[in-house]
């Protein structure tokens, strides 16, 4: 694809459940990033990886989040037990070497 | 610790020209610029690597003050379509995670 994509784009979920969220970089990107963005609010960083190694993952709130990028490719983005809390657009973006990063579409997720 | 922008919002008409500040209680190693356009993801703009460096794309360019740790965003002749909120992230020595400032929001009226 041209750009990354999220999956899914909402996700309405109950307190309680968990849910994964998925991130496709662009092709060949080697680093992937997650961010978690409130309305009017610049982006908050999560966790990144630099191919399959977690290499910062101290903006995950508490142990309930984690990430993984098995592959070096898509990553997904698990919140356990969510809380309401957790509601909140997720986005991703992913970038070469020279830092820029470029984000997906975002996933909103929505826990009742 | 998150950069601040001022200002926070601006109301502008099409054609005058706006500056947006980016300021670092840290050392920077580079500064990015997004634009975000409302229900839309972030947009990249451009990169500043080097201190002093000023860059231009079409006719929105910046300036980086190394020493100053701050930023500077000039938007010129502004038109409709630059309306939006505007991002910096800033790079630390030593951290390889984008910090996101404050933003600010844009608004051009015909």
């Amino acid at each position: 694809g041209a750009g990354v994509s999220q999956s899914p784009r909402y996700k309405v979920t109950k307190r309680g459940q968990d849910v994964a969220l998925r991130c496709d970089p662009i092709s060949g990107h080697v680093s992937l990033y997650w961010y978690r963005q409130a309305l009017g609010q610049g982006p908050e960083f999560l966790t990144y990886f630099n191919y399959e190694a977690q290499q910062d993952k101290s903006g995950l709130p508490n142990d309930r989040f984690s990430a993984e990028r098995p592959e070096g490719s898509i990553s997904t983005l698990t919140i356990q037990r969510t809380e309401q809390r957790d509601s909140a657009m997720y986005r991703c973006a992913s970038s070469s070497a020279v830092q820029t990063q470029y984000f997906g579409p975002g996933t909103r997720l929505l826990v009742l | 610790q998150q950069p601040v922008q001022s200002p926070q919002a601006v109301i502008l008409r099409e054609g005058e020209d706006a500056v947006i500040n980016c300021s670092s209680s840290k050392a920077l190693y580079s500064v990015h610029w997004y634009r975000q356009k409302h229900g839309e993801a972030p947009v990249f703009l451009m990169i500043l690597l080097k201190g002093g460096e000023q860059k231009g794309h079409e006719k929105i360019s910046a300036s980086f003050n190394e020493k100053k740790q701050q930023s500077s965003l000039y938007l010129t002749a502004s038109q409709l379509s630059y309306s939006g909120t505007y991002f910096c992230g800033t790079y630390n020595f030593g951290n390889e995670k984008l910090t996101f400032g404050t933003g600010t929001r844009l608004t051009i009226i015909p």
